[in-house]
């Protein structure tokens, strides 16, 4: 079946970076962006950015300009978010999503957790 | 920056309608989605293109857009819709969310 699947929880010190995997399967990968959405405990949705795993374009939003970066591999059908400059402030539950034609994510994955602690 | 305003709760009673309402500027100009979200678990995709339905969700949900605020609506609401109920707008390539609506069905 279509689905994206994330890589496991982390913990990582202030001012490390964390790398989060999703791995597409039943669909084509280089067919649809894949978006990077955060959600802190508790708090609501909060969007990242996005790739075009076609041509490697992407996106990002302003408030993570300069500390994300959003790369894929076509090989394995897996796209990858670097968030850099960790702080505690990015302790939040990170998900990547599918978008359709539409412009709608319809296929989300199962959240990656990422804590950061000194 | 473009925001959407949601209302923090919501309560309905079981088998009774809740409508759940989302506001920003110029909204009805733009196609909104709406996300189910339950404890411990990813957000559904339950509303796309302001009143669209992907497979598997239930006709109980429906969604309108028009002037400043888009609204979803569940007839019928039983008490597994509890949930948290997120909307979503494009503004140019920005994905923008609500900031969510806890729905109570009590």
């Amino acid at each position: 079946q279509v689905q994206v699947v994330q890589s496991g929880a982390e913990v990582k010190k202030p001012g490390a970076s964390v790398t989060v995997s999703c791995k597409a399967s039943g669909y084509t990968f280089t067919s649809n962006d894949i978006h990077w959405v955060r959600q802190a405990t508790g708090q609501g949705l909060e969007w990242m950015g996005w790739l075009n795993p076609n041509s490697g374009n992407t996106g990002y939003a302003q408030k993570f300009q300069g500390r994300v970066t959003m790369t894929r591999d076509t090989s394995i059908s897996t796209a990858y978010m670097e968030l850099s400059s960790l702080r505690s402030e990015d302790t939040a539950v990170y998900y990547c999503a599918r978008r359709v034609v539409t412009n709608a994510f319809d296929i989300w994955g199962q959240g990656t957790m990422v804590t950061v602690s000194s | 920056s473009y925001e959407l305003t949601q209302p923090p709760s919501v309560s309905v009673s079981p088998g009774q309608t809740a409508s759940i309402t989302c506001s920003g500027d110029k909204l009805g100009d733009k196609y909104a989605c709406w996300f189910q979200q339950k404890p411990g678990q990813s957000p559904v995709l339950v509303i796309y293109q302001d009143n669209k339905r992907p497979s598997g969700i239930p006709e109980r949900f429906s969604g309108s857009n028009s002037g400043n605020t888009a609204t979803l609506t569940i007839s019928g609401t039983q008490g597994l819709d509890e949930a948290d109920y997120y909307c979503q707008a494009w503004d140019s390539s920005t994905a923008v969310f609500g900031g969510g609506t806890k729905l109570t069905v009590l």
